[in-house]
């Protein structure tokens, strides 16, 4: 099914570790971006790419990298996991414009303990 | 940083009745005007969105109405239905390679 595929689902942390969320899409889109959900935060913006080679910082892109090598993949980077990047993760990609007809991810549960 | 209020943060509907969201842009010139849907579990997902040149744009019992001078655009649903309970987040685009600007999203729960 096309779509953007985040792996994995949920996933609980030590603080400290490292992990990589991952981001596929199969609809050639050249624009893709992490957002964080925490409650009452809405939707926070991490980091995004308008092609490949392209990264820049959105919101709260402490702690996160990014990387974008083919316009498919955007992997999410947690070099040393806190307690404080506990949320839920969405990623999401566009074809229309770096605003326009965003289409999400089903997101990733992260807990760090 | 550009922002977006949205309001109420949380809404309970009776079964066919309207609701209203609301949300006010501050004084910058956003291009376009998209609300998602979200409900438990799953990413936002795209419902409808209006163009500053047009004051309100309808899809079945969802409208957008839109006052530019006032800076502020809402959501009317139309006989509410109880799957309609999810999450609303009104976003803008100010144009350019420039991400969306969210809305903190406003809870929705339409009981019967």
């Amino acid at each position: 099914n096309a779509g953007v595929t985040q792996t994995p689902k949920f996933q609980v942390l030590k603080t400290g570790q490292s992990m990589t969320l991952q981001c596929a899409q199969d609809m050639n889109h050249e624009y893709m971006s992490w957002y964080r959900q925490d409650p009452g935060m809405g939707l926070r913006l991490i980091h995004y790419s308008v092609g490949a080679g392209i990264t820049d910082q959105g919101e709260v892109p402490n702690g996160y990298n990014v990387s974008r090598s083919t316009t498919e993949d955007f992997p999410l980077r947690l070099l040393s996991a806190a307690p404080s990047q506990t949320s839920v993760y969405f990623c999401a990609s566009s074809n229309a414009g770096v605003g326009l007809g965003y289409t999400f991810g089903s997101g990733t549960r992260l807990t760090v303990v | 940083q550009q922002q977006v209020k949205q309001s109420p943060q949380s809404l309970i509907v009776q079964k066919g009745g309207i609701s209203i969201i609301n949300c006010a842009y501050e004084n910058t010139a956003f291009d376009y005007f998209p609300w998602y849907q979200q409900f438990p579990g799953k990413g936002p997902a795209l419902l409808i969105a209006i163009r500053p040149d047009v004051s309100e744009k309808k899809e079945g019992r969802f409208t957008i109405s839109f006052n530019k001078s006032a800076k502020q655009f809402s959501l009317h649903i139309m006989d509410s239905q109880p799957g309609d309970s999810a999450t609303y987040f009104c976003a803008a685009w100010p144009s350019g390679n420039t991400p969306l600007v969210f809305g903190k999203g406003t809870r929705l729960s339409v009981i019967a």
